[in-house]
């Protein structure tokens, strides 16, 4: 079955520091990937999809990158947090229409 | 540009009792499909029920079936004999055929005993 891994659980990172939050999947393969953020409070937005090796679609400019370096791995950074980057982020991969989540990072930048 | 619009921030219900969640969203999309997904205190997010916006028949997973009117773009949840573990925030969400969701701002249950 396929199961989608995602850490750290809770990062605390002063402001102006590097992000980095990994996700990888197991059981498929070339799955469509996702990271949402969500902000204390609020619905999930999209930042980042992509179908393939290499291939990111950003949905909102902002602070934030993408990469795939491999099949299985989607790859969120930034190179210099601000406070506006606080939120949970989370992992997903699609089959078809169906999106299923990773269990999340916390990050709290200060 | 697609939109979700969940119109109630928080509902309660008591156990054993029935709940409706409003949702009505906006798609230019011709083939797109609606969500229902619960995010228990975990934050964990659960896929509870999916529609497919061709198909007329409202969708039904044991306690919890979708009112699905296509023409007023309407999606409404109900979750019937509500227990305990229904207590969480329940997102609204359509998309198309590739799984790049858009999502409600959500409405956050508590099922009272």
């Amino acid at each position: 079955s396929q199961t989608i891994h995602q850490w750290p659980a809770t990062l605390v990172q002063p402001v102006g520091s590097p992000l980095s939050l990994e996700c990888t999947v197991e059981g498929t393969s070339n799955p469509n990937l996702y990271w949402y953020r969500q902000a204390a409070g609020r619905g999930l937005q999209l930042l980042f999809y992509s179908v393939g090796i290499g291939q990111i679609s950003s949905e909102v400019p902002q602070n934030l990158s993408a990469s795939r370096p491999q099949d299985r791995q989607f790859i969120l950074s930034s190179k210099k947090l601000l406070l506006s980057d606080s939120g949970f982020y989370l992992c997903a991969w699609s089959v078809r229409e169906k999106l299923f989540f990773g269990s999340g990072t916390q990050l709290s930048v200060l | 540009a697609q939109t979700v619009t969940q119109s109630q921030p928080e509902m309660s219900v008591q156990e054993a009792e029935t709940v409706t969640l409003s949702c009505t969203y906006d798609t230019s999309e011709s083939n797109y499909y609606l969500f229902w997904y619960k995010q228990p205190p975990s934050r964990q997010m659960i896929l509870v029920i999916r529609q497919e916006a061709y198909k007329q028949q409202n969708a039904t997973e044991n306690r919890f079936s979708v009112n699905f009117q296509k023409a007023a773009k309407s999606f409404s949840l109900k979750i019937s004999d509500s227990q305990l573990g229904d207590t969480a925030m329940y997102f609204c969400a359509s998309g198309g055929s590739q799984g790049n969701l858009i999502f409600g701002k959500g409405t956050k249950l508590s099922v009272k005993p």
